[in-house]
């Protein structure tokens, strides 16, 4: 257990649609990454959060976007849903931002686009 | 760009040593990451270097030579339960870059 929570565990959407996922951080965390990894594949870097502002973003256009709370949770937004969308979405949270601290992953949420 | 090289799969047998080698090439470096990942589960922390040089942490080893754009991850005594996907990572001022991980499979 890392003290790193996601939900909903599964969703199913259909294309064009809108969707957030959540995440609960382990208390103090101030940073939270999140990835979304397709199958057979690793990890792909969306953005990371520090302190409720964007502190890093991956190669993902616009329609994704992110929002942290002070309270150690955290959104993952995705609008005008696409086919290749549907992925395992994983949260990982972090004590700060450095890169010397380690990732404490959660369960992740796996979202199917139709 | 960045790009990451694991190899796609593995086997070995129980109670051997296994070596799954990561080379990386990214725009900038800051430190490497190696994670653990069983089938349907999330990635857990195996190790992080940032210097060259072995980092020993029980039956896991991580090497990692930054001149070289390379590591490996050292594992001895393999166990059934060492079967899973193991991902190399480089992390780049608050990104981080995942190979698509090497599946490890250990049989009797």
């Amino acid at each position: 257990e890392t003290g790193v929570t996601q939900s909903p565990t599964h969703l199913i959407k259909t294309r064009g649609q809108q969707v957030t996922l959540r995440c609960s951080s382990q208390s103090g965390h101030n940073t939270v990454s999140w990835y979304q990894q397709a199958l057979g594949q690793g990890p792909q870097f969306i953005f990371q959060y520090y302190r409720e502002e964007e502190n890093g973003r991956g190669n993902f256009p616009p329609r994704f976007s992110g929002l942290q709370f002070p309270n150690y949770s955290s959104e993952l937004n995705v609008n005008a849903l696409e086919l290749d969308d549907s992925a395992l979405y994983l949260c990982a949270s972090s004590l700060e931002a450095g890169g010397q601290e380690t990732q404490y992953f959660g369960p992740g949420t796996r979202l199917l686009v139709l | 760009g960045q790009n990451i090289d694991q190899p796609t799969e593995m086997t070995a047998t129980e109670g051997a040593i296994v070596q799954i080698n990561c080379t990386y090439q990214t725009s900038g470096f800051n430190g490497l990451f190696w994670y653990q990942q069983h089938a349907g589960e999330a990635p857990t922390f195996l190790s992080y270097n940032v210097l060259d040089g072995l980092e020993e942490k029980g039956r896991f080893s991580s090497f990692l030579s930054r001149s070289k754009g390379y590591s490996y991850l050292l594992l001895k005594e393999l166990q059934m339960k060492d079967s899973a996907s193991y991902l190399c990572a480089a992390y780049n001022f608050n990104k981080f870059y995942f190979g698509s991980g090497t599946k490890l499979n250990v049989k009797p």
